[in-house]
């Protein structure tokens, strides 16, 4: 069966530091991997990597995928209040019975203090 | 914001009720898949919807049912509710073909 862990569960920063969350998974024929952030209800789109596209950035905030290791890290710096939220990864399968299904990870709890 | 609407923003029913849940995609989008999120953890893939058909389901019972419509908007169905459904739902659009699917701000649904 499928499977998305994410680690830490959960953590507290302090305004100013930089925050690494990782993504591991285990699915068969892997598509894409997709980064979320999810502060009250919508999880918002952050970034998709795939096997063409292994490194994305935005702002202070940025992902890597590594094939080999079947990973992703999602690197906040410089992290202010306003990145408190929930970050989810989600992982998209090739194939018939994959169709429209996102695999998430539990996520991980950010909390950032003044 | 995405533009996927849903409603409504919460629900209280009881145990062996029926509900339905209402989602809008964003402009643009032809498919639609439900997700449900119980506390603590991530969502999980209910089924998705294309051309007005189901394309593809999660480890869920046939008492949860979808349906799309022309305008590419979209119910859940749940029947016999139980306690264990209590959580928040999630709709998400997306191109058909692509990856990335935008979410609504969900329906918290509270089971009693």
């Amino acid at each position: 069966e499928d499977k998305v862990v994410q680690s830490p569960l959960s953590l507290v920063v302090h305004e100013g530091d930089t925050v690494t969350l990782n993504c591991s998974y285990e699915v068969t024929n892997f598509r894409s991997l997709l980064w979320y952030k999810q502060e009250k209800k919508a999880p918002t789109f952050l970034f998709m990597l795939t096997s063409s596209g292994i490194e994305k950035k935005s702002g202070r905030l940025s992902s890597i995928l590594d094939k080999k290791e079947l990973s992703s890290i999602l690197n906040i710096t410089a992290t202010q209040t306003g990145d408190s939220a929930i970050y989810l990864c989600a992982v998209k399968a090739q194939g018939y019975d994959s169709w429209g299904k996102l695999q998430f990870g539990a996520g991980t709890q950010v909390v950032v203090t003044p | 914001e995405t533009g996927v609407t849903q409603s409504p923003t919460h629900l209280i029913k009881t145990r062996g009720q029926q509900v339905t849940l209402r989602c809008s995609s964003q402009s643009g989008h032809n498919t639609v898949s439900w997700y449900q999120q119980a506390l603590g953890q991530g969502p999980q893939f209910i089924f998705q919807y294309y051309r007005e058909e189901e394309n593809g389901r999660g480890n869920f019972p046939p008492r949860f049912s979808g349906l799309q419509f022309p305008n590419y908007s979209s119910e859940l169905n749940v029947n016999a509710l139980e306690l264990d459904d209590s959580a928040l739902y999630l709709c998400a659009s997306s191109l058909k073909g692509t990856d990335t699917q935008y979410f609504g701000p969900g329906t918290r649904l509270t089971v009693l």
